[in-house]
């Protein structure tokens, strides 16, 4: 089974600031790992993914989260959060197999504040 | 490239009735997947179809179903509607799963279903 626990379902940063989204993951096997954000009225948009290889992924709009089996983490951060950051940031876990599926977790509303 | 196309975009039914929800995937996609999202809820899958098959399906009643066509467009289709059934409905499609390594699915707006 995989699961996917997001920590703090609300994240306020000022404009500038450090942005750092904590998601944790539960998988039987290596999992596939997924950084999602959706802004108001609009589906959901990738950020970065990790699959094998390199544990630090880099995504769009200056966004990266490193991936740490031994912690069963992967934390999104940003250097320098800005205003246009502000949206709904979600985690999701892929176990492969034949289960054809993300796991989301409840997703992090990122608030940046001028 | 167009993206991932849903139809219609809101919606307002009453309890009882039914709905059909419509998803064209990006050309060349052959999956495509449909979540269920609510505040409280949070995201969660519905099916998962490719190639015409629907490979796995979530914990839903079976008032929620679907289907997919020979050219992947995919509809879905909620019978006597409950309150609880307010939600904005996401479609996704993905090259497939697997076979190449990680899928990645990409969203549609979604449709936004509101049952009164």
């Amino acid at each position: 089974a995989q699961s996917v626990t997001q920590l703090g379902s609300h994240v306020s940063v000022s404009e500038g600031a450090l942005v750092l989204l904590r998601c944790n993951y539960s998988s039987s096997v290596p999992p596939y790992l997924f950084w999602y954000v959706q802004y108001p009225n609009q589906g959901l948009q990738l950020l970065l993914k990790y699959t094998t290889g390199a544990t630090l992924v880099k995504g769009i709009n200056g966004f990266e989260a490193e991936f740490k089996k031994s912690e069963t983490s992967f934390h999104l951060t940003k250097p320098s959060a800005h205003m246009s950051d502000a949206a709904e940031y979600f985690c999701a876990v892929y176990s492969g197999g034949s289960n054809y599926k993300l796991t989301f977790g409840k997703g992090t509303l990122l608030t940046v504040n001028p | 490239k167009a993206g991932v196309t849903q139809t219609p975009r809101y919606l307002i039914k009453t309890r009882g009735q039914q709905v059909t929800l419509s998803c064209s995937p990006i050309s060349g996609h052959r999956s495509v997947s449909w979540y269920q999202q609510t505040p409280g809820q949070g995201l969660q899958f519905l099916f998962e179809y490719f190639s015409e098959t629907q490979r796995n399906k979530g914990n839903f009643p079976g008032r929620f179903s679907g289907r997919q066509f020979s050219n992947s467009r995919s509809e879905m289709n909620v019978s006597t509607l409950e309150l609880g059934d307010s939600a904005l409905y996401l479609c996704a499609s993905s090259l497939g799963w697997g076979t190449s390594g990680a899928n990645v699915l990409t969203f549609g707006a979604g449709s936004r279903l509101t049952v009164l």
